[in-house]
């Protein structure tokens, strides 16, 4: 059973730069949420998508923006990206918005 | 809104020594209540969470934790700790009026066990 994965593990970009994160759930599982973890601190609430809407928005700016596929997956796209927005960006899935979640390893950004 | 605080940042403790990591959360409303653990370069794993029923909850690898409504408090214990236990742990709400599983996190707690 395969669990909650994510692509790629690690990428650099450059400030003013887009980049686009990926998620797969976790199989049988229909909701995606996105949480940003900065260096030392707890995991921060971006958004989540059910049923290929964004269903629910945490303090984000609207620069981080989101997409849920037929299959369940996910993409998180960051645009105009700040020094700031280095983090471990987290998936998280679960069934129909469920409180139980499982997160996959992250991808770590890094903004230069 | 809901809010988490995690008492200490770092929790050094000899092996085989038991251990509290302390958690706090404000809330108008009734919540579920997690406990997350992170080891280096990885994702979070579900260490045992707090839905009703008993307030003493059992997890994985020896954890457990006790729920207190009155003192708002969901603390995590293990009467026996290995090397192995040696991480960040996260606790966590959700609220369960919106219903939406979305997590508000503490700060974290880094576990240090030493041999």
């Amino acid at each position: 059973d395969a669990g909650v994965t994510q692509s790629p593990t690690h990428l650099i970009k450059t400030r003013g730069q887009q980049v686009t994160l990926r998620c797969s759930p976790k199989s049988g599982h229909d909701t995606v949420s996105w949480y940003q973890q900065a260096l030392g601190q707890g995991p921060q609430f971006i958004f989540q998508y059910y049923e290929e809407e964004e269903r629910q928005r945490g303090n984000f700016p609207d620069r981080f923006s989101g997409h849920q596929f037929p299959n369940y997956s996910s993409e998180l796209n960051v645009n105009a990206l700040w020094l700031g927005d280095s983090a471990l960006y987290l998936c998280a899935s679960s069934v129909r918005r469920g409180h139980e979640q499982y997160f996959g390893p992250g991808t770590r950004l890094t903004v230069t | 809104a809901q809010s988490v605080t995690q008492l200490d940042s770092q929790v050094p403790v000899f092996e085989e020594a038991p251990v509290e990591l302390r958690c706090n959360y404000s809330s108008s409303v009734s919540v579920y209540l997690f406990w997350y653990v992170q080891y280096p370069n990885q994702g979070l794993q579900l260490l045992l969470k707090y839905l009703s029923g008993s307030t003493l909850v059992k997890g994985i690898n020896g954890f457990e934790a006790e729920f207190n409504k009155s003192q708002t408090s969901f603390h995590l214990r293990k009467p026996s700790v290995h090397i192995s236990d040696t991480a960040e742990y996260f606790c966590a709400v959700s609220d369960l009026v919106s219903n939406t599983g979305k997590l508000i996190f503490g700060q974290g707690t880094t576990l240090q066990v030493k041999p």
